[in-house]
């Protein structure tokens, strides 16, 4: 089955510079590639997504950039603000019915 | 909509009690995901279900845990016995096609 890595665990910002999360995945069927976040003691909630018919996909602040030749995806978050702090999950879609793998997460910090 | 509604909210249960865990998913959304997430393994896919079919269970960890989508808006996940391993955060999720998945609020299950 899939197997999504997600580094780095932890990430500490000062408020206003930008923060990269990567992920792998090991499926290359994988075609979709949601990112969530969860804040403290809530439900993790869909901030962008991509298929794998784009490299690249922007919305404000927030991009995500997929290379399926090397099977990884990031997300940028630029100008961060302290409410940009939470865990960040990066998933692969390995079959139909939007069956998604999580990776293990990114807890981010923004500094004020 | 109210989106996603699970019930309990909280949940606290004696080691070798039956539980279960409801889920209302948003009307009209033909896939629906149980997931549970510890900090220890993150979020994992138990079970989910299309057009009230299970597809793929093969993330229930053991025999101890069932779960049913008797229609189009319930579906419930029970662990008979209950053991303290068993204790997380379980989220029920649904989606229309390859859509967003939305994620419930969770049930807290602590097993004493």
């Amino acid at each position: 089955g899939e197997n999504v890595e997600q580094h780095p665990s932890t990430l500490s910002v000062q408020e206003g510079d930008s923060a990269v999360i990567k992920c792998t995945y090991s499926d290359s069927a994988s075609n979709y590639f949601p990112w969530y976040k969860q804040e403290l003691g809530k439900r993790p909630q869909l901030i962008i997504d991509i298929r794998s018919n784009v490299g690249e996909k922007k919305d404000q602040r927030i991009a995500v950039t997929l290379n399926k030749t090397a099977k990884h995806f990031s997300l940028h978050i630029t100008e961060t603000q302290p409410e940009d702090s939470a865990v960040y999950f990066c998933a692969a879609d390995s079959g139909g019915y939007q069956k998604v793998t999580f990776g293990t997460g990114t807890k981010l910090q923004v500094i004020p | 909509d109210a989106g996603v509604i699970q019930s309990p909210r909280h949940e606290v249960t004696e080691m070798g009690q039956e539980v279960t865990l409801r889920c209302k998913p948003i009307s009209g959304h033909n896939s629906l995901f149980w997931y549970r997430q510890t900090m220890m393994r993150g979020l994992e896919l138990l079970i989910y279900f299309n057009n009230n079919v299970p597809i793929d269970d093969s993330g229930m960890p053991e025999d101890r845990f069932s779960a049913k989508m008797p229609n189009a808006s319930f579906s419930t996940l029970k662990i008979q016995p209950s053991e303290p391993r068993d204790s997380a955060v379980y989220f029920c999720a649904s989606s229309l096609g390859a859509g967003e998945a939305f994620f419930g609020q969770g049930t807290r299950l602590t097993v004493v």
